[in-house]
């Protein structure tokens, strides 16, 4: 199983301009959610997804937006992109709530 | 709200002795669950070790268990004869109750070093 996929691994923006994001999981978890991760810091929740069709803000949504048409796919739409969104942002899936996250493994974006 | 919090910003420990890695936490609900992270120098996230707020005992997974302390909200992650290849960003997070959709909040992270 290839677990959870995140595309592109790495990608530099210029201010203003817009991206997706990829996440792919083949494990069929219902939980999906976007993180991402300022150097030196913990991970803060963007978006989440109990289900296919059905997404929430976390704690700092604003920039961003979610979708979540099928049970595998849940990208990360990213507009207008602005120097504060350079960060890693993680993608992560989970069969339950009591279970621990599968990562994928990352994106790095730089806006400048 | 719930919090989390890892005082220690980087530790360093002899091969083959064991370590405890430090992590408290705040939340008025009586349903949670406490995780550890594990994020290698490469980057990726990696799951060690789940604690619910109602079990009974002590979570272990080989040679990581997690000393959970109710009363005193905090849940430190124990890490037996350290090994090389345990040198890595610890991270403690806390989950909400099953309504709660699974949301973790992150601690901040703990650098742990292993000295040869």
């Amino acid at each position: 199983n290839a677990g959870v996929t995140q595309t592109p691994k790495f990608r530099i923006l210029k201010i203003g301009q817009s991206m997706t994001l990829q996440c792919t999981q083949d494990m069929n978890h219902n939980y999906m959610y976007w993180y991402r991760q300022d150097p030196g810091m913990g991970l803060k929740l963007i978006y989440y997804s109990v289900g296919a069709g059905i997404t929430d803000k976390g704690e700092v949504p604003n920039g961003y937006n979610v979708s979540r048409s099928t049970t595998e796919d849940f990208p990360l739409r990213l507009e207008l992109a602005a120097p504060s969104q350079t960060s890693v942002y993680f993608c992560a899936s989970s069969q339950a709530v009591d279970h621990g996250y599968t990562f994928g493994s990352g994106t790095r974006l730089t806006v400048v | 709200a719930q919090k989390i919090t890892q005082t220690q910003p980087g530790m360093f420990v002899q091969e083959k002795e064991a370590v405890t890695l430090d992590c408290t936490y705040d939340t008025s609900d009586p349903s949670y669950g406490l995780f550890w992270y594990k994020q290698p120098s490469s980057g990726e996230m990696i799951f060690l070790i789940y604690q619910g707020s109602y079990d009974q005992q002590n979570a272990t997974e080989g040679r990581y268990s997690l000393n959970f302390q109710k009363a005193r909200k905090s849940a430190n992650l124990v890490i037996s004869a350290s090994q090389l290849g345990d040198s890595a960003m610890y991270f403690c997070a806390m989950r909400g109750p099953y309504t709660n959709a699974g949301k973790s909040t992150f601690g901040d992270g703990t650098t742990l070093t292993v000295k040869p």
